[in-house]
């Protein structure tokens, strides 16, 4: 059982590309999420879907769009890579309730030169 | 809004030592909370979780009891062992605004042999 996958695992992009963040889950999950990881900062919400179709903004979602046209994908697109986007990026799913956890994909590190 | 505040790391300990790593939080309706480890390259796992107020979530060893009188989700262990080194995250989730896990910065715990 995959559970969350991401890919790429590492990646380095020079400013002004853009590439997209791959993110699937196979436990029928509705719910996913995008946070970024900075030292000292902990977790930071980019973007969240409670569903497929339906997509809204997290703490911190300038300079990414997203997604979900199927249950089982949320990709994370950078539109135009700046060095303040360098970090590790992870994808999360859940089921409904507030009473269940999280379950996270291994991590992508990308760093913007 | 939702925050957490966790204790600056890192934590360093010997082996045996026992652990404790504060957390508390502010929440806008009734939130669930979690305990996330990080091991060294890796994504987060949830390492326990309590649902409602006077609950004890527990897993290998560690333990941390949803204090609402004090908004507290305080991490402990026994006696901790080289291999318990890792990030703990602090988080919580609620059924309002994104219903996305908020978390702490992360302690970071070291255990020396």
């Amino acid at each position: 059982n995959a559970g969350v996958t991401q890919t790429p695992k590492f990646q380095v992009l020079k400013t002004g590309q853009s590439m997209t963040l791959q993110c699937a889950q196979d436990m029928n999950h509705e719910y996913m999420s995008w946070y970024r990881q900075d030292p000292g900062m902990g977790l930071r919400l980019i973007h969240y879907s409670v569903g497929a179709g339906i997509t809204d903004q997290g703490e911190v979602p300038n300079g990414y769009n997203v997604s979900r046209s199927t249950t089982e994908d949320f990709p994370l697109r950078l539109l135009s890579a700046a060095p303040s986007q360098t970090s590790v990026y992870f994808c999360a799913s859940s089921s409904g309730p507030r009473t269940t956890e999280a379950f996270f994909g291994q991590g992508t590190r990308l760093t913007v030169v | 809004g939702n925050s957490v505040t966790q204790m600056e790391g890192p934590v360093t300990l010997s082996e045996e030592a026992f652990l404790t790593i504060n957390c508390t939080y502010t929440a806008t309706g009734y939130p669930s909370l979690f305990w996330y480890v990080q091991y060294p390259g890796e994504g987060l796992q949830l390492l326990l979780k309590a649902t409602k107020a006077d609950d004890k979530g527990s897993n290998k060893g560690f333990e941390a009891t949803y204090r609402k009188e004090t908004t507290s989700f305080h991490l402990e262990k026994g006696s901790v062992q080289v291999s318990d080194s890792a990030v703990y995250f602090c988080a919580l989730r609620t059924y309002m605004g994104r219903r996305a896990l908020t978390f702490g910065s992360g302690t970071r715990l070291q255990v020396q042999p």
